[in-house]
């Protein structure tokens, strides 16, 4: 089935520890994004990409880096996890119109 | 900067109608609304673009009156499946970066 496709679906981390988030889409999109979303909160732009090679920062990068290096894939680094970044992640990716997310990335950072 | 939604949560009876309103401080180019059910990724809803247009799905539907800068989504004769949170997102005027309200809580009891 064609879609966003988010691995691990679950991961604990030590604080300090780093890891990478998978995101890959086969629906051929030019925009990907990572967003992160709090219990109880809303969603929180990570990181954006508007093609291969070209990435920008959203609302709230700091902790996080990307890249994009083909069309499909669209990985989200955490460097030295800290507690503020347990959340749920999601990957989302589009061609200039609605995200379709992924199932998202449950991590928490103990 | 994100957009506000109001109100934060509403609790319905079936059958009943609810108006869930979304504003943004910044002209607004399209607003996306999506439903996301409990421990599930957002689902897409309805895009609506400038020019005041009204959408509809099912028995939602949405207006969007961008001198306002608002739009708002209205749930009539409510269903039980109804129930989850919803969220607006806005563009930027590039049309690359989505950025979520904080979504409201719909809860429908029998």
């Amino acid at each position: 089935n064609a879609g966003v496709t988010q691995t691990p679906k679950f991961r604990i981390l030590k604080i300090g520890q780093s890891m990478t988030l998978q995101c890959t889409q086969d629906m051929n999109h030019n925009y990907m994004y990572w967003y992160r979303q709090d219990p109880g909160m809303g969603l929180k732009l990570i990181y954006y990409s508007v093609g291969a090679g070209i990435t920008d920062k959203g609302e709230v990068p700091n902790g996080y880096n990307v890249s994009r290096s083909t069309t499909e894939d669209f990985p989200l680094r955490l460097e030295l996890a800290a507690p503020s970044q347990t959340s749920v992640y999601f990957c989302a990716s589009s061609y200039a119109g609605t995200p379709k997310f992924g199932q998202g990335t449950r991590l928490t950072v103990v | 900067q994100q957009p506000v939604q109001s109100p934060q949560a509403v609790i319905l009876r079936e059958g009943e109608d609810a108006v869930i309103n979304c504003s943004s401080s910044k002209a607004l180019y399209s607003v996306h609304w999506y439903r996301q059910k409990h421990g599930e990724a957002p689902v897409f809803l309805m895009i609506l673009l400038k020019g005041g247009e009204q959408k509809g799905h099912e028995k939602i539907s949405a207006s969007f009156n961008e001198k306002k800068q608002q739009s708002s989504l209205y749930l009539t004769a409510s269903q039980l499946s109804y129930s989850g949170t919803y969220f607006c997102g806005t563009e930027n005027d590039a049309g690359n970066m989505l950025t979520f309200g904080g979504g409201t809580r719909l809860m429908v009891k029998p």
